[in-house]
């Protein structure tokens, strides 16, 4: 299965700000996938990420507030954009292969 | 859409007793099923999948689960539980074919008390 890695590991930002996510994975893969795990809840997907193409965002996520790209076929970034509160959550990247993979994540909190 | 229902969100038990943690989906397709372990403070780790052939699939940590398809169910089981098993279990399908997107239930938190 493939190694992802994601940094920062965790942050702390001011609301009104933004914050980049950078997903690297450690073979080529199609397709890269966003989720969102808030306080006690379970995954919710953001967006699925192909190599030279526009994220393909779910309901209720826009590209504004969650700008995505894929530069090559080994990396993803997601910015969370304009962050209040309600914001704070673990954001993870995945690659599907056979199965869903995931990276630690990110714990981000807006203060 | 494909979308999936745990119908425990938390269970308590003792060590050595049997597990069973319930999982119905609903699509009318072909499906590929998994179940997802989240140990406190750690990622999600794939615990075991189903895609096709035998029904009952064996995973990692003495897991095992069963797809009933006439029921819509992956039930997750496991004979005697462990105090180290206390987590996160996340049920999650996809439709069958490649890179499809995985969708997951709410979770089961499981405590097992030495």
């Amino acid at each position: 299965s493939a190694v992802i890695s994601q940094k920062p590991s965790r942050d702390i930002c001011q609301r009104g700000t933004s914050l980049t996510i950078q997903c690297q994975v450690d073979s080529q893969v199609t397709m890269m996938f966003w989720y969102r795990q808030q306080p006690g809840q379970s995954l919710t997907l953001i967006a699925t990420a192909n190599q030279g193409s526009e994220a393909t965002y779910e309901s209720g996520f826009v590209i504004d507030k969650f700008p995505i790209s894929r530069p090559n076929l080994t990396f993803s970034t997601l910015t969370v954009s304009n962050m209040s509160p309600e914001d704070s959550s673990i954001y993870l990247c995945s690659v599907e292969d056979l199965g869903a993979f995931f990276g630690q994540g990110t714990r981000l909190t807006v203060v | 859409a494909q979308s999936v229902s745990q119908h425990n969100h938390h269970v308590i038990l003792s060590e050595a007793a049997s597990l069973e943690l319930g999982c119905n989906y609903s699509y009318g397709g072909t499906v590929n099923l998994f179940w997802y372990v989240q140990y406190p403070g750690q990622h999600l780790q794939l615990l075991l999948k189903y895609f096709s052939g035998d029904p009952l699939v064996k995973g990692i940590k003495g897991f095992e689960a069963e797809f009933i398809k006439s029921k819509f169910s992956f039930n997750l089981r496991k004979p005697s539980v462990q105090w180290s098993d206390t987590a996160e279990y996340f049920c999650a399908v996809s439709r069958s074919g490649g890179y499809q997107k995985v969708t997951f239930g709410t979770g089961t938190k499981l405590q097992v008390i030495p």
